[in-house]
């Protein structure tokens, strides 16, 4: 299994509160990605990082950021949660071409906001 | 713009009966296609991939998958499923620099199995 860590794993909060949520890598692959997943709709991409500070935004980044500071750690931030954040998030991790494409997922991190 | 399209939301099987899962892209050229599975409670895994060749490709776990350009397909079978096969299957392609979507994948929705003993 390729090693990816997510936490913390389940959190509640508040509406209006900040929330970040980590990625750990080591598999010192170049891609990492942030899902959001919900009932209904399967998954959708946040974020993605290229690179060490190279990201980009995804279907659904509105009330998100991310940072990429080291290859390794890949930090998915709601600026204010609102009860629409309420889901499961997944990162995700690939290689260079030509294996971008296969994506290893990390476990999950339930997010309740109340 | 690029989709995947997985028409059965939810699938029942009998323990030992013969599965397959549906997938339709929508693409121009030869696409890059993967299967990948979610138990409960856990995240995804890559179950098999198609990026050239044989159009007939074996995973993990004792699936496979047919690509059929002409059908723009690439469905999911098992011969005999097992009680553990009970999860969340999602059919996905690889997006492409023309549609805006370098870098990423194309998810469906998902089919949901569940194996009645």
């Amino acid at each position: 299994d390729a090693g990816i860590t997510q936490s913390p794993r389940h959190k509640v909060t508040e509406t209006g509160t900040p929330v970040t949520l980590r990625c750990h890598q080591t598999e010192n692959h170049r891609y990492m990605y942030w899902y959001r997943q919900d009932p209904g709709h399967g998954l959708r991409l946040i974020h993605y990082s290229y690179g060490v500070k190279d990201t980009d935004k995804g279907e659904v980044s509105d009330g998100y950021s991310v940072s990429r500071s080291k290859t390794e750690d890949f930090l998915l931030t709601l600026e204010s949660a609102t009860s629409s954040q309420t889901s499961v998030y997944f990162c995700a991790i690939s290689e260079s071409y030509p294996r971008t494409y296969e994506q290893y997922f990390g476990p999950g991190t339930r997010l309740t906001v109340t | 713009a690029q989709s995947v399209t997985q028409p059965d939301i939810h699938i029942t099987v009998s323990e030992g009966a013969s599965l397959e899962l549906r997938c339709n892209y929508s693409y121009g050229a030869t696409p890059y296609l993967f299967w990948y599975v979610q138990s409960p409670g856990q995240g995804l895994q890559l179950l098999l991939k198609y990026f050239s060749g044989d159009t007939l490709v074996q995973g993990i776990k004792g699936f496979e998958a047919e690509f059929k350009r002409s059908q723009s397909s690439f469905n999911l079978r098992k011969p005999s499923v097992h009680w553990s096969d009970a999860a969340e299957y999602f059919c996905a392609v690889a997006g492409t620099l023309e549609a805006g979507n370098n870098r990423k994948l194309i998810w469906g929705l998902g089919t949901s199995l569940a194996v009645n003993p």
